[in-house]
């Protein structure tokens, strides 16, 4: 069956632009996440919904990010008016359920110039 | 500040040798897990481990988590160079939050 996927796969992206970046996670997974992976750095949690609820967003580093989940499924990260700092590889995981294991997507690789 | 730190951060090895990679923290982790995550690819599961004392053996992998579950190793003998890689370790202290150490990259020359 098919995995996570991600996209786009890379984003190059000019400094004060809007990104966004998408997540489709395993069909009949309720929980997924978002981390974000820095040169050098393990992954950083963002945030994670169960269903489309998003009960901790402490993650997200300032409120130019954003992201929701619609039908259970598909979700959507988005920075607005990029900065040079958020140039990471942007990963996506979904889950069966919360604390079980987790899957992880290919990554979207956002450089800001 | 890392909740996990891993070390060594680099490792570079012969095929044929055996290297360890540790992960320590100052917290008690419910479970801990290695991932392994090559180049364009996200982390993919090695293992969980979640009784302190634990050790459990994948083929050539060995892990072993601490007593005090504050600590996890990896242990891989007679590495391979299909071993290279990203080598992540990554715990739980509450339901949901899977908490990351910085990473141990592995290479294993021919």
């Amino acid at each position: 069956g098919a995995g996570v996927s991600q996209s786009p796969s890379n984003k190059v992206t000019e400094k004060g632009k809007d990104v966004e970046l998408r997540c489709d996670p395993i069909s009949g997974h309720t929980a997924l996440y978002w981390y974000r992976q820095s040169l050098g750095q393990g992954l950083e949690f963002l945030i994670y919904f169960q269903g489309n609820s998003a009960p901790d967003k402490s993650g997200l580093p300032s409120d130019r990010f954003s992201a929701e989940r619609t039908g259970g499924s598909v979700s959507t990260l988005t920075i607005q008016r990029t900065q040079q700092e958020d140039s990471a590889v942007y990963l996506c995981a979904s889950s069966m359920r919360v604390q079980e294991t987790q899957y992880f997507g290919p990554g979207t690789r956002l450089l800001v110039l | 500040t890392q909740l996990l730190e891993q070390s060594p951060q680099f490792l570079s090895i012969q095929e044929g040798e055996n290297l360890t990679v540790y992960c320590n923290s100052s917290s008690v982790f419910s479970s801990l897990q290695w991932y392994r995550q090559e180049p364009g690819e996200g982390p993919v599961l090695l293992v969980t481990v979640v009784t302190g004392g634990e050790v459990k053996k994948l083929k050539r992998l060995t892990f072993q988590f601490g007593d005090a579950r504050k600590d996890s190793s990896l242990h891989i003998t007679a590495a391979q160079t299909g071993d290279t890689g990203l080598y992540l370790c990554a715990g739980y202290n509450n339901d949901y939050k899977l908490s990351f150490g910085a990473g141990t990259t592995v290479t294993v020359r021919a």
